[in-house]
């Protein structure tokens, strides 16, 4: 299957920092990430979808001045976690895909941060 | 009424058991689904797409059932290492998957 990376893999940082999470599609074109959290024993939560070019969109609750997105090109989506706080501690994984619905995604390994 | 629904499990079975996994899924107009598999504290990894015509994968046979709205994942001969959470994802005419919340299966000698 198509290769997803995600950096960093782990990341602790101290309350009020930022933390920027990149994901990169390696051997495919990603016309659409997609940003998930995971809370331990919990089913994984859309944050937010990004096409390449053009502003993510957020699902209900997320806030967007807090978790910025950005989607520079069609390999590189980035998360930055702004001035974060123990709660924000997590799972974040990323996916990628490259078409429309029929077309599988495909996972980052994930980074957990971990808010101090 | 959830978008995607499955049993959280956990199923508990022996080596060599066959077991088989239902979710079931509420917009009518959905276009394509897949299986998912998710270990402790990784990321979720492709098992298998599933199409009308139903497929099988070794082990494994997905099967799709419109007229009722679900899908179904079969594993025969089940061993250790199918032990997981097994995601059902469901998608529209969007590019936006919607997941279950998983089933886990537990396989135990």
């Amino acid at each position: 299957g198509a290769v997803v990376s995600q950096h960093p893999s782990r990341v602790i940082c101290k309350s009020g920092t930022s933390v920027k999470i990149e994901c990169r599609s390696l051997d495919f074109q990603a016309t659409t990430m997609f940003w998930y959290r995971q809370f331990p024993k919990q089913s994984l939560m859309l944050m937010a979808t990004s096409n390449e070019g053009s502003k993510a969109t957020y699902e209900q609750g997320v806030e967007k001045d807090k978790f910025l997105i950005n989607h520079a090109s069609l390999t590189l989506s980035t998360l930055t976690v702004t001035s974060a706080h123990p709660e924000d501690s997590s799972f974040y994984i990323c996916s990628a895909t490259s078409g429309g619905p029929y077309y599988e995604q495909y996972f980052g390994p994930g980074t957990r941060l971990t808010v101090t | 009424r959830k978008e995607v629904e499955q049993d959280p499990g956990p199923f508990n079975v022996p080596e060599g058991a066959t077991v088989a996994f239902n979710c079931t899924y509420s917009n009518s107009a959905s276009q394509s689904f897949f299986w998912y598999r998710q270990d402790c504290r990784k990321e979720p990894k492709l098992l298998m797409s599933v199409y009308s015509s139903g497929n099988e994968d070794g082990r494994f046979t997905a099967q799709l059932n419109r007229a009722s709205q679900y899908i179904s994942l079969l594993i025969r001969d089940s061993k250790l290492s199918d032990s997981a959470t097994y995601l059902c994802v469901v998608k529209g005419g969007s590019y936006i998957p919607t997941f279950g919340r998983g089933t886990s299966l537990i396989v135990h000698p």
